[in-house]
């Protein structure tokens, strides 16, 4: 049972660039969620999608942008990259229940450097 | 590997004691709380969790404390081993609310 999967590991970008970052959840989940976690802190939320569709949002400008497929996979995209942007992000699936907290399992994350 | 946290508190151990992990979160209308381990380079890892109906979960070799008058939630692992070496996370959620909300994690350090 493949877990959640991003692509790339790793990336180098200059300032005011863009960049995508690719996640496959995990067999049988339903919903991606994205977080950026900056070095010697916890994940921050950044969107989540279900059914295609963003779900809720969190403190990120709109230069964060994100897509779900119909096979549930999800794209991120940062444009106008800045210096501050360099973190490591984290996708996490989970399954959609009616009205109780989902367990979010993570990837292992892709590495931002931007320059 | 990359180092996940410079400045983190920490926790050391011996191999074999038991180790106490806390946690305060901030939000008294959440209602779902869940353990993470990180290692070096790595995503986190879903380690239990708790709903707000109860006060103790137990894992295998973990168990989970809430304690929703004083908003506190602790990790007890039994019996320590190194392979246990990593930032562990707190993370609390809401009924409605889809982003889980992270504290500022704690490095576990297990000497052998």
């Amino acid at each position: 049972d493949a877990g959640v999967t991003q692509s790339p590991t790793h990336l180098i970008k200059t300032r005011g660039q863009q960049v995508t970052l690719r996640c496959s959840p995990k067999s049988g989940h339903d919903t991606v969620s994205w977080y950026q976690q900056a070095l010697g802190q916890g994940p921050q939320f950044i969107f989540q999608y279900y059914e295609e569709e963003e779900r809720q949002r969190g403190n990120f400008p709109d230069r964060f942008s994100g897509h779900q497929f119909p096979n549930y996979s999800s794209e991120l995209n940062v444009n106008a990259l800045l210096l501050g942007d360099s973190a490591l992000y984290l996708c996490a699936s989970s399954f959609r229940t009616s009205g109780l907290g989902e367990t979010q399992y993570f990837g292992p994350g892709t590495r931002l450097l931007v320059l | 590997g990359e180092s996940v946290g410079l400045h983190l508190p920490t926790l050391s151990v011996q191999e074999g004691d038991n180790s106490i992990i806390n946690c305060a979160y901030s939000n008294s209308a959440s209602d779902y709380f869940i353990w993470y381990k990180q290692e070096s380079g790595k995503g986190p890892q879903f380690i239990i969790d708790i709903r707000s109906n109860m006060d103790k979960r137990q894992g295998q070799r973990v168990t989970v404390l809430l304690n929703k008058t004083v908003k506190h939630l602790s990790l007890q692992i039994a019996a320590t081993q190194p392979g246990d070496s990593a930032v562990y996370f707190c993370a609390e959620n809401m009924t409605g609310f889809q982003k889980l909300v992270f504290g500022t994690g704690t490095r576990l350090l297990v000497s052998p």
